[in-house]
């Protein structure tokens, strides 16, 4: 069965400050790699997606994760946040089973 | 195209009510998911459907909860009867098919069960 797991569950930056988020999963197969947001009071909407190819993943709003294949780890990135980054963010996998597992989420509050 | 369509978008209910939740998916997705959000146990897949035929309903609570697809362009969650503990948001989501898309969530629905 896969699983994810997100290692910070709430993370506090100011303006300008680098992010970096942790995600581990555990599939031995094949999988399919995603990062969502979701705004406050918001639905979740896909920031990027890892499917094959090169392993490091730009989405958008700045926003890069690496996948790592050695490690299970697809961490996401982002060199300085803004206030309007906000928000919960969630790490997801999908391998054989065409469901995505979701891991439980990391609340970010960026302080201006 | 206008994207997952759920209602309604708040439900206030009293305990033992049945609720009926929504949702219009993507024209052209034949995946469909509904998930419930809490603060206690995050975002939680209740039922998953391919092509209309539910696959994994492992995640739906008890039999207070069912689930329909009656059609490629529609679907509804019932809780019948409604406790406070049901209390959460719940979201639709629909994919196209295969796993390697994305979801498309909707806005979701904010039931509070008194």
């Amino acid at each position: 069965a896969q699983s994810v797991s997100q290692h910070n569950h709430h993370v506090i930056l100011s303006e300008a400050a680098s992010l970096e988020l942790g995600c581990n999963y555990s599939y031995g197969g094949t999988v399919n790699l995603f990062w969502y947001v979701q705004y406050p009071g918001q639905h979740l909407q896909l920031l990027l997606k890892y499917f094959s190819g090169d392993p490091l993943v730009k989405g958008i709003k700045g926003f890069e994760a690496e996948f790592i294949k050695s490690k299970f780890s697809f961490n996401l990135r982002k060199p300085s946040v803004q206030w309007s980054d906000t928000a919960e963010y969630f790490c997801a996998v999908s391998g054989g089973s065409y469901i995505p597992t979701f891991g439980r989420g990391t609340s970010l509050i960026v302080h201006p | 195209d206008a994207g997952v369509i759920q209602s309604p978008r708040h439900e206030v209910t009293e305990m033992g009510q049945e609720v009926t939740l929504r949702c219009k998916p993507i024209s052209g997705h034949n995946s469909l998911f509904w998930y419930r959000q809490t603060m206690m146990r995050g975002l939680e897949l209740l039922i998953y459907f391919n092509n209309n035929v539910p696959i994994d309903d492992s995640g739906m609570p008890e039999d207070r909860f069912s689930a329909k697809m009656p059609n490629a362009s529609f679907s509804t969650l019932k809780i019948q009867p409604s406790e406070p503990r049901d209390s959460a948001v719940y979201f639709c989501a629909s994919r196209p098919g295969s796993s390697s898309y994305e979801q498309y969530f909707g806005p979701g629905t904010r039931l509070t069960v008194t």
